[in-house]
């Protein structure tokens, strides 16, 4: 199988705070994450696409200094809510690519935040 | 920016029944794949399609695709509760093999 993970599954904050998200690829090595957004009874809305070792590639209108993405390793990608507000309420959802090529992308089971 | 349409964004039915559910996109694409979102969980790939092919089958699911009308559906066939669910098609814009969905449809299986 093809197992991604997210941690953690919820998180409450204040606003102001930032919030780390993780994205894991438990049983393969991942080149390319990516990160989706969706809000209630909404689609899935692309942020952005993670390449290990490089810098992620932001969809328009997606700011790159409030959504800090970080692909240190073939298995791990992170994003960074910074200065976190209320209307980041979100359902951020990561997906991740084998390295050998495959079209299918794996998702993780996402990650409620909501911010106070 | 969204590529794949899905309709109806709503379907109810009963438990037994087939439940069809529509896609059309855009430009061309590589490749077509359905995926399954549980209430506030993530998202189950069920089947990928490619641009060559005309029809796939997974267990009770069955999807088409029509590339020269844009357009994908998926079948449920003999739907369970358990099949209640947001399903939606997600399509690669023009090669980019970045999937881009649609708003999904929800579907209500009574019991």
């Amino acid at each position: 199988g093809a197992v991604v993970s997210q941690h953690p599954s919820w998180v409450i904050c204040k606003s102001g705070t930032s919030v780390k998200i993780e994205c894991r690829s438990l049983d393969f090595q991942a080149t390319t994450m990516f990160w989706y957004r969706q809000f209630p009874k909404q689609s899935l809305m692309l942020m952005a696409t993670s390449n290990e070792g490089s810098k992620a590639t932001y969809e328009q209108g997606v700011e790159k200094d409030k959504f800090l993405i970080n692909h240190a390793s073939l298995t791990l990608s992170t994003l960074t809510v910074t200065s976190a507000h209320p209307e980041d309420s979100s359902f951020y959802i990561c997906s991740a690519r084998k390295a050998s090529g495959s079209d299918e992308q794996f998702f993780g089971p996402g990650t409620r935040l909501t911010v106070l | 920016s969204q590529q794949g349409e899905e309709d109806p964004q709503a379907l109810s039915i009963q438990e037994g029944e087939n439940a069809t559910m529509n896609c059309s996109y855009k430009t061309s694409i590589n490749n077509l794949q359905w995926y399954r979102q549980n209430s506030g969980r993530g998202l189950v790939h069920l089947i990928l399609i490619r641009s060559n092919e005309r029809e796939k089958h997974s267990g009770r699911l069955r999807v088409t695709l029509d590339t020269s009308k844009k357009s994908s559906s998926l079948l449920i066939t003999a739907s369970r509760a358990a099949d209640t669910a947001s399903y939606f098609c997600a399509t690669d814009e023009g090669g980019s093999y970045i999937p881009t969905f649609g708003r999904g449809t929800s579907l209500i299986v009574h019991p």
